[in-house]
């Protein structure tokens, strides 16, 4: 069965500090992994895409890394800011000749003054 | 360049209403998903569009229905409404169809059903 889980479910952390937040899935066969940041009440806005040849990808403090051969993925948060406060949702989309995207729950991130 | 937009913002209807949500895509997306997302939980998929027909369902019942425009813009339609259908509706966007595209989603169309 195509699954995405991500942990923890939630996480509270201090501003400034660093923060990792995992991605187990079992879609298959794999194309491609999103993580999305989504605020309260809003739409996902996109934060990283990976296809399966690519180990790392950055976008200013965020970094995604993934190891296809496991299927984890992990997003990291450096400097953390107040306004990361939100839950960031992992993606994963299999190439099955059709259109196949799974989301994970998502892990709610609270960071604190 | 407009991003995805959703309309209404909100919406409350009564249980057994019909209620029609409207999309329109990215300038230069043509390929428009809608997904379903209760509070607490990930987005779940419902249905795509892409040149005017259905590609792709998930598991909702037929109450869900759909459509898209010449113009690339959608409706999702709900009939019958029950209390469960109260959630966020996401419309996400993108090029072409097909999992490997990125998809750009709009704030979403929030749904209170009472």
């Amino acid at each position: 069965k195509n699954q995405v889980e991500q942990s923890p479910q939630s996480l509270i952390i201090l501003e400034g500090k660093n923060c990792t937040l995992q991605c187990n899935y079992t879609v298959s066969p794999f194309s491609n992994l999103r993580w999305y940041k989504q605020d309260t009440g809003r739409g996902p806005v996109s934060l990283t895409i990976m296809t399966f040849s690519e180990n790392t990808k950055s976008n200013g403090r965020y970094t995604a890394t993934l190891d296809a051969d496991t299927k984890q993925s992990s997003l990291h948060i450096t400097a953390s800011q107040l306004s990361d406060s939100a839950s960031y949702i992992c993606v994963v989309s299999a190439n099955t000749g059709g259109f196949k995207t799974i989301f994970g729950a998502g892990t709610r991130l609270f960071v604190k003054a | 360049d407009a991003g995805v937009t959703q309309s209404p913002t909100h919406l409350i209807k009564t249980r057994g209403q019909q209620v029609t949500l409207r999309c329109s895509p990215k300038s230069g997306h043509d390929t428009v998903s809608w997904y379903q997302q209760a509070l607490g939980q990930g987005p779940q998929f419902i249905f795509q569009y892409y040149e005017e027909e259905e590609r792709q369902r998930g598991n909702f019942p037929d109450r869900f229905s759909g459509h898209q425009f010449p113009n690339y813009s959608s409706e999702l339609n709900v009939n019958a409404l029950l209390l469960g259908d109260s959630a966020l509706y996401l419309c996400a966007s993108s090029f072409r169809g097909g999992a490997s595209y990125e998809q750009y989603f709009g704030p979403g169309t929030r749904l209170t059903v009472t």
